[in-house]
């Protein structure tokens, strides 16, 4: 159960698009179609962004998307805005009942 | 709408026990599986914990296998955290968070509780 590597911090100018990769192993992330990604506000509970490597829950922005290449996993935001400044965490299955987390990226909005 | 309300966190001695709940509410409480993940202080998310809708399979992080059993009440619409042989590495903000059936993903989270081990 090692846990999934993002890097520590990427940032962006308002505007423009950021990319935060999640890479697992072929135990996890290469094994399923079951990558998440959440975003978390300091102080707040994370929000579920991103599900099933690429879906979208109903009422997040189209601005986010998922997408997968073999044991890695990334989350791309499009047009960035003030409010996308947070943590994002990926997460996947890794059978037989258990999940792993990555470390967590931190975001930045210059 | 879907809530879930965490209780019971606290500071406990390491050695200690302490039990989390985490009320539900807005769903079908026993139709969905439940996890437990922490956070510990600046620190990233960590899974602990996920038993089903009837709460008949569990399955631990290795990090707390032997030490915590979560546990599903459906009459009572709440789940539980037991966290025994507590270390001073436990201290964390714990979350409780519903399972979205078939999606393996957490689509809905409590506000977390903040569990401090300490002597």
């Amino acid at each position: 159960q090692s846990a999934l590597t993002q890097p520590a911090s990427v940032s962006g100018s308002p505007g423009q698009s950021i990319t935060i990769s999640c890479t697992g192993t072929s135990s996890d992330v290469g094994n399923y179609n079951f990558v998440s990604w959440y975003q978390q506000h300091p102080g707040k509970a994370p929000k579920l962004m991103i599900y099933e490597d690429i879906k979208r829950p109903s009422g997040v922005s189209n601005r986010f998307s998922g997408s997968k290449s073999v044991n890695t996993a990334s989350l791309t935001v499009s047009g960035l805005l003030a409010e996308d400044e947070a943590d994002y965490y990926c997460c996947s299955y890794a059978g037989s009942g258990t999940f792993v987390f990555g470390g967590g990226t931190k975001v930045t909005v210059l | 709408q879907v809530q879930l309300v965490e209780s019971g966190g606290g500071v406990v001695q390491p050695g200690g026990s302490l039990r989390l709940s985490c009320a539900a509410s807005g769903f079908i409480f026993s139709n969905y599986g439940m996890h437990w993940v922490r956070q510990a202080p600046g620190k990233g998310l960590e899974w602990l914990s996920f038993t089903w809708g009837d709460g008949s399979n569990k399955f631990y992080a290795d990090s707390v296998k032997g030490r915590f059993t979560i546990s599903k009440d459906n009459s009572k619409n709440t789940l539980y955290l037991q966290m025994n042989s507590l270390r001073v590495e436990d201290t964390a903000v714990y979350y409780c968070a519903k399972d979205a059936t078939g999606e393996y993903t957490f689509d809905y989270w409590g506000q977390g509780i903040l569990v401090t081990v300490s002597s």
